[in-house]
């Protein structure tokens, strides 16, 4: 079945304590990207990749870190997470036609 | 720079009411547009999309027309179900009729009661 995965779904963390989300799909897209999404303001995007070693800034990257060492891994890099940060994280990838969504993942700085 | 501009929610109707969700955008050049669907807990999926102007992209019963001359892209569904229930976003992609690079509205929620 073709999906995009994400782990953890639920992350409770305190500030300056970093962490990785991270993302994963099965079909072999070379584009990947994250967004965040918070009430009232939709999606945004964090970072996309065009491809393996190709990453670039969206249009809320401050604070986040990606890496794409694997076509299939795209994961995200809070190093010193703050509490604006909690918010809803969604991965996806996309084959030029249409975008893939990862289920989420829900994240609370304290 | 692009954006799109939903209509506030959220919107509550009953079973069977017809569904207008409207959606304008503001964009440079002549850009793809979608729907896309986040049932709760769920991650975001493709409803329908249109790639050019006067072109209607439809499924599950729901439809929207690209409409060049007043920049929208507007959702209908003339019956709407319990199970219709779900957070609808508008988008737009400048990048020659890809999905990659999505501009999105913020959202409207919609509750469909029985």
């Amino acid at each position: 079945e073709a999906q995009v995965t994400q782990n953890p779904r639920y992350l409770i963390t305190v500030t300056g304590k970093k962490l990785t989300v991270t993302c994963s799909q099965n079909m072999n897209h070379e584009y990947m990207s994250w967004y965040r999404q918070d009430p009232g303001l939709g999606l945004r995007q964090i970072y996309y990749s065009m491809n393996v070693e190709v990453t670039d800034k969206g249009d809320v990257p401050e604070g986040y870190k990606v890496s794409r060492k694997e076509k299939r891994n795209f994961p995200l890099i809070l190093e010193s997470p703050s509490p604006n940060q909690t918010s809803l994280y969604f991965c996806a990838s996309s084959s030029g036609l249409q975008q893939y969504f990862g289920p989420g993942t829900r994240l609370t700085v304290t | 720079g692009d954006s799109v501009t939903q209509m506030e929610g959220p919107v509550t109707l009953s079973e069977e009411a017809f569904l207008t969700i409207n959606c304008t955008y503001t964009a440079t050049g002549y850009p793809s547009l979608f729907w896309y669907v986040q049932y709760p807990g769920e991650g975001l999926q493709l409803l329908l999309k249109a790639t050019k102007a006067d072109d209607k992209g439809s499924n599950k019963g729901f439809e929207a027309t690209y409409r060049k001359e007043t920049t929208s892209f507007h959702l209908e569904k003339g019956s709407v179900q319990v199970s219709d229930s779900a957070v609808y976003f508008c988008a737009l992609s400048m990048s020659s009729g890809s999905a990659r690079q999505l501009t999105f509205g913020s959202g409207t929620q919609l509750t469909v009661l029985p």
